[in-house]
């Protein structure tokens, strides 16, 4: 089952927040978030492994509400460093990992 | 730690032949993965192996595909009677257990 990423894309000025959302129809254990530059390879950011635990790394920061069955991505203050597309991933059955379709973010002078 | 290492970089090849792609691992990884990759989309999982065993395979997109992992080590994905649709990036990640996937930089797959 392949998790509901919005939006679909973003774009932002530097030093604009954004929010990436992750859902899912079923049960979530874990949410994996990374990053693709164009024409590079995915870039892992964070797991998330608990209801509710968030997690950070300097200011891209997420969330993990099991409830709701769905993971959110803070990108805070964005650089220009941060555009991307942005995928969440999460177990399903026996496949380690399905990935959603992306979010892509531009960050603008 | 090099990284996890794919070749070619890219392949171009004639509807109807086969190609064969290969991944090395970060070596301390013991599950290795295949997926592909369309324009605008996720990557899609294609089969994964941990060690020499080959843990999931119902995902290989038809009987076309294979994958193998002889020694536990490097891996092979192979597509044989190539078509259209089957112009891609192939990625490669690997992992120590259950830990982050860590992806190489994929071969591009152009079906001419």
């Amino acid at each position: 089952q392949q998790p509901v990423q919005s939006p679909q894309a973003v774009i932002l000025r530097e030093g604009e927040d954004a929010v990436i959302n992750c859902s899912s129809s079923k049960a979530l254990y874990s949410v994996h978030w990374y990053r693709q530059k164009h024409g590079e390879a995915p870039v892992f950011l964070m797991i998330l492994l608990k209801g509710g635990e968030q997690k950070g790394h300097e200011k891209i920061s997420a969330s993990f509400n099991e409830k709701k069955q769905q993971s959110s991505l803070y990108l805070t203050a964005s650089q220009l460093s941060y555009s991307g597309t942005y995928f969440c991933g999460t177990p399903s059955g026996n496949t380690p990992l399905v990935f959603g379709k992306g979010t892509r973010l531009s960050v603008i002078a | 730690d090099t990284g996890v290492s794919q070749d070619p970089r890219h392949k171009i090849t004639k509807r109807g032949q086969n190609v064969t792609f290969r991944c090395d691992p970060i070596s301390e990884h013991n599950r290795l993965y295949w997926y592909r990759q369309t324009l605008g989309q996720g990557p899609e999982f294609l089969t994964y192996f941990q060690n020499e065993a080959q843990l999931e395979k119902s995902r290989l997109l038809s009987d076309r595909f294979s994958a193998e992992r002889p020694k536990g080590s490097f891996s092979t994905l192979e597509i044989q009677r190539t078509e259209q649709g089957d112009s891609a990036m192939y990625l490669c990640a690997s992992s120590d257990g259950g830990q982050p996937q860590h992806f190489g930089d994929g071969t591009r797959l152009s079906i001419l």
